[in-house]
């Protein structure tokens, strides 16, 4: 099977901007999570969707924001960049069961985001 | 709320020898689930082995095993043999929000092997 893949790779943003990031993940899983890694605050939890629906989110602003399609394919977006933003984004995938927690999950390359 | 602590920021070892990462955590949920991820310098997070809480056995993969001490709330990961491909970040997590599958993740710690 093909891995977790994540679009793009690498992004450079200006502040006030926007961007979406792009993840596919592996054939067959439904849940899609997404983290933000920077060297100062580690990895932080930002949102997870399964079936379509947000189960979760991580303590982030409004600015972030996120959605998954029939495909469970999963973008996020995130508005009015600023400084801060900076970080590499991952989006790992897994096959819980519906009410379950403690799959293992997937993860993707990441999409590296400067903001200038 | 969960957390993942890590005391060793970075830890060396010498290739074929053995080493121990050391990992805490805190969450007041009974079932939970315990993971070490480790992070090559290619910044691709790859599974090293998973725990589940309610398992006595510690969880065991090739090379690498952990010593769960659930009364202590402790998860250190043993590498045996160590290789130059071990070198990376490894991570502790933990996943304790049934119907998610939210990871708190530990800083991390920086393992050095050296030839």
């Amino acid at each position: 099977k093909a891995g977790v893949t994540q679009t793009p790779r690498y992004l450079i943003k200006t502040r006030g901007q926007q961007v979406t990031l792009s993840c596919s993940p592996i054939s067959g899983h439904r849940s899609v999570s997404w983290y933000q890694q920077t060297p100062g605050q580690g990895l932080q939890f930002l949102f997870e969707y399964f079936s379509e629906t947000q189960r979760n989110k991580g303590n982030f602003p409004g600015r972030f924001s996120g959605r998954q399609f029939s495909n469970s394919r999963s973008e996020m977006n995130v508005s009015t960049l600023e400084l801060g933003d900076s970080a590499l984004y991952l989006c790992a995938s897994s096959s819980p069961d519906e009410l379950a927690g403690g799959d293992t999950q997937y993860f993707g390359p990441g999409t590296r985001l400067t903001v200038l | 709320a969960q957390t993942v602590t890590q005391s060793q920021p970075e830890m060396s070892v010498q290739e074929a020898e053995t080493v121990t990462l050391s990992c805490t955590y805190d969450t007041s949920e009974s079932d939970y689930y315990l993971f070490w991820y480790k992070q090559p310098p290619s910044r691709q997070m790859i599974l090293v082995i998973r725990q589940e809480a309610y398992k006595q056995q510690n969880a065991t993969e090739n090379r690498f095993s952990v010593n769960f001490q659930k009364a202590a709330k402790s998860f250190s990961l043993k590498i045996s043999d160590s290789q130059l491909g071990d070198a990376a970040m490894y991570f502790c997590a933990c996943n304790s929000q049934g119907g998610s599958e939210k990871l708190v993740f530990g800083k991390g710690t920086k393992l050095t092997v050296n030839p």
